[in-house]
């Protein structure tokens, strides 16, 4: 059973370009979110996708985009790059909002994509 | 926003000795969420905490959630140099929501 994965793995872009970083959810989890995590920092959520939609987001501007496709997997769009948007981007999954059990679930995180904007 | 701090920001030890990292916040929690990451590496979810005063232990790991649900611990028992990495706490916006808010995490390095 695999578990999150994401790619690229590393990214280098130049200031002003776009970049479109891609996750496939743990086998069953159908809740996909996003976090920005600058050096030093802890993780900052971006947006949470579930069905198709984005459920929840946080703090970002709108050059942050994103979709999630009907098998699960997300992707994440950054327009317009800034040298400040250089971080490692983590997508994680959680179970399915509809199944039993106790909430909150846990979330399990990708290894992540290692993006650097010169 | 809600969130949640960490104290203290680095903690280096000589292998053996006890650690423990101390996540505060100022509204009640509806639960808190410890992580581990290597360097260089992702985070990994350690143990979810619900229950006011709650304790739980994995092997040499201590977490404990006060009886206010507003403040928690990690505690580690005689430290290896497997343990180094950097502690986060985490709460979650409650229900399934699934949004997690980051503290600063804790820089943990042991000195073998």
């Amino acid at each position: 059973d695999a578990g999150v994965t994401q790619s690229p793995t590393h990214l280098i872009k130049t200031r002003g370009q776009q970049v479109t970083l891609r996750c496939s959810p743990k086998s069953g989890h159908d809740t996909v979110s996003w976090y920005q995590q600058a050096l030093g920092q802890g993780p900052q959520f971006i947006f949470q996708y579930y069905e198709e939609e984005e459920r929840q987001r946080g703090n970002f501007p709108d050059r942050f985009s994103g979709h999630q496709f009907p098998n699960y997997s997300s992707e994440l769009n950054v327009n317009a790059l800034l040298l400040g948007d250089s971080a490692l981007y983590l997508c994680a999954s959680s179970p399915s909002l509809g199944l039993a059990g106790p909430s909150p679930k846990t979330q399990y995180f990708g290894p992540g994509t290692r993006l650097l904007v010169l | 926003g809600q969130q949640v701090m960490q104290i203290p920001q680095y903690q280096h030890v000589q292998e053996g000795e006890d650690f423990t990292t101390y996540c505060n916040s100022s509204t009640t929690l509806s639960n808190i969420q410890w992580y581990k990451q290597r360097p260089g590496g992702h985070p990994v979810f350690l143990i979810q905490l619900v229950k006011s005063g709650e304790v739980k232990k994995q092997k040499r790991l201590t977490f404990q959630f006060g009886e206010a649900k507003k403040n928690s611990s990690l505690h580690i028992t005689a430290t290896q140099t497997t343990d180094v990495g950097t502690y986060f706490c985490a709460r979650n916006s409650g229900g399934s929501n699934y949004k997690l808010t980051f503290g600063k995490g804790t820089l943990l390095t042991v000195n073998p």
